[in-house]
Formats: C-alpha cells, sequence, structure tokens
C-alpha cells in the first residue's frame, strides 16, 4: 500500500503569513494533485503536477512535484482568511490506475 | 454543468431503517465514486463504478450497497447501519476510468449521515 504523508497536521498562522505544506510518500507517483476542502463541502481540485519538479502557481498558492515524483509542496504567499480548510494531496500510483491514494491532510486555520 | 449534485444533504436514519443517497453528474464522466469521510480524517473509498459497472468494492459492509442505473446517476443503498457508519458520504466523478490521475475528480458536497 502505497502512502502520502502530510506535515503538519494542524497549522494555524495569521493572515499575511507564509505557509508551506508537505506530501512525502516513499513510492512513486504518476501524477500528484492538491484538493482543499472547506467545512460541509467536497474537496475542491487545485491543481495536478505529473513532471518530477515540476512547478505551478495558482495566485498566492504555489506546488511543486519532486524531482524523483515521490513528494509535493504547497506554499501560500501572504495567507488570507479565505485559505481556511483541510488541504489534502491525493497521488496516483500508475497511470491508467481506477483509485486514488489520499494523504493524511492538513487543516489550515488564518486567523484575521 | 460541471457538477456533482448529492441529495440530500442531510439524514438521520435509524438502525432500522432503510434509505438511499442519490448523486448525479451531467459532465458526461464515466467514472464514479462513493467515499466515506469521518470527521477531521480524508476521504475514504468505497465503491469505483465504471462505465456503470461495479469495478472496485473496497470490502465495504453489505449494509451499504452500491447502485449505478445510468451514466449519470450513481445511488447508495442503505439498511441496518451502525452508529459508527455516521460520517460524510462523497461521491465523485471522472471522465473516464483511470483518468482521474490526471483530471482530478469532480466532487459533491456530500451527504451528511447520522445513525441513532
Amino acid at each position: 500500500t502505497q502512502l502520502l504523508e502530510q506535515s503538519p497536521q494542524f497549522l494555524s498562522i495569521q493572515e499575511g503569513e507564509n505557509l508551506t505544506v508537505y506530501c512525502n510518500s516513499s513510492s512513486v507517483f504518476s501524477s500528484l494533485q492538491w484538493y482543499r476542502q472547506e467545512p460541509g463541502e467536497g474537496p475542491v481540485l487545485l491543481v495536478t503536477v505529473v513532471t518530477g519538479g515540476e512547478v505551478k502557481k495558482l495566485k498566492r498558492l504555489t506546488f511543486q512535484f519532486g524531482d524523483a515524483r515521490k513528494d509535493s509542496s504547497l506554499h501560500i504567499t501572504a495567507a488570507q482568511p479565505g485559505d481556511t480548510g483541510l488541504y489534502l494531496c491525493a497521488g496516483d500510483p500508475r497511470r491508467g490506475n481506477e483509485k486514488l491514494t489520499f494523504g493524511t491532510g492538513t487543516r489550515l486555520t488564518i486567523i484575521p | 454543468d460541471t457538477e456533482v449534485t448529492q441529495t440530500p444533504k442531510h439524514l438521520v436514519m435509524g438502525m432500522t431503517n432503510k434509505k438511499s443517497l442519490k448523486c448525479e453528474q451531467h459532465m458526461g464522466h464515466r467514472a464514479m465514486y462513493w467515499y466515506k469521510q469521518k470527521a477531521k480524517k480524508p476521504p475514504e473509498l468505497m465503491f469505483v463504478y465504471s462505465y456503470e459497472k461495479l469495478s472496485i468494492n473496497e470490502s465495504v459492509p453489505s449494509r451499504f450497497s452500491p447502485e449505478c442505473p445510468n451514466s449519470s446517476l450513481l445511488n447508495l443503498h442503505l439498511h441496518a447501519l451502525q452508529p459508527e457508519d455516521s460520517a460524510l458520504y462523497l461521491c465523485a466523478s471522472s471522465p473516464s476510468p483511470g483518468t482521474g490521475g490526471f483530471y482530478g475528480y469532480t466532487f459533491g458536497s456530500g451527504t451528511r449521515l447520522t445513525v441513532v
């Protein structure tokens, strides 16, 4: 079973600060995704990374896929209260696999 | 239409009741999923339907019975549930089987189920 460990598990910071969330595994993934889930809602896809070393930006969010495709990071610049939520990474162990492996989750709270 | 719609949003049921959860999408997606999510935990896969056929059952107890009547609709029939089955039940879809890792999943808002 391929596991995705996220760190930190919980993070509470002031508005305007920067933060990084990590998603690590000992296994290689063909692609990796990040989702954000708000209370009472389903997860919403933020980004998919497929190439080792790939960096993608979504406004104040920067996503990176590790060179060996075993890990990923999410960096948020100048965090805002609207960034609050549960952040989930999810990996596809091999192309064409029918199910994703979800990470353990990072619960982020941005304090106004 | 880029949504997955789940009904009801909330459900309270007794341990002897029979109820059903409904999931609908009109994006032409041919892979659909049921997930269970406990508080402060990541979603756990229950079932995968590929082209309306059950392709993965993650050893889910028989008190949960999935059904895919057509390519747009997915049901989860519930019978004789236990209080520990209380959770958020999420439906998701992806364009076709095996493409979730590239295109991502579109999730519904979930059904908050409480078993009393």
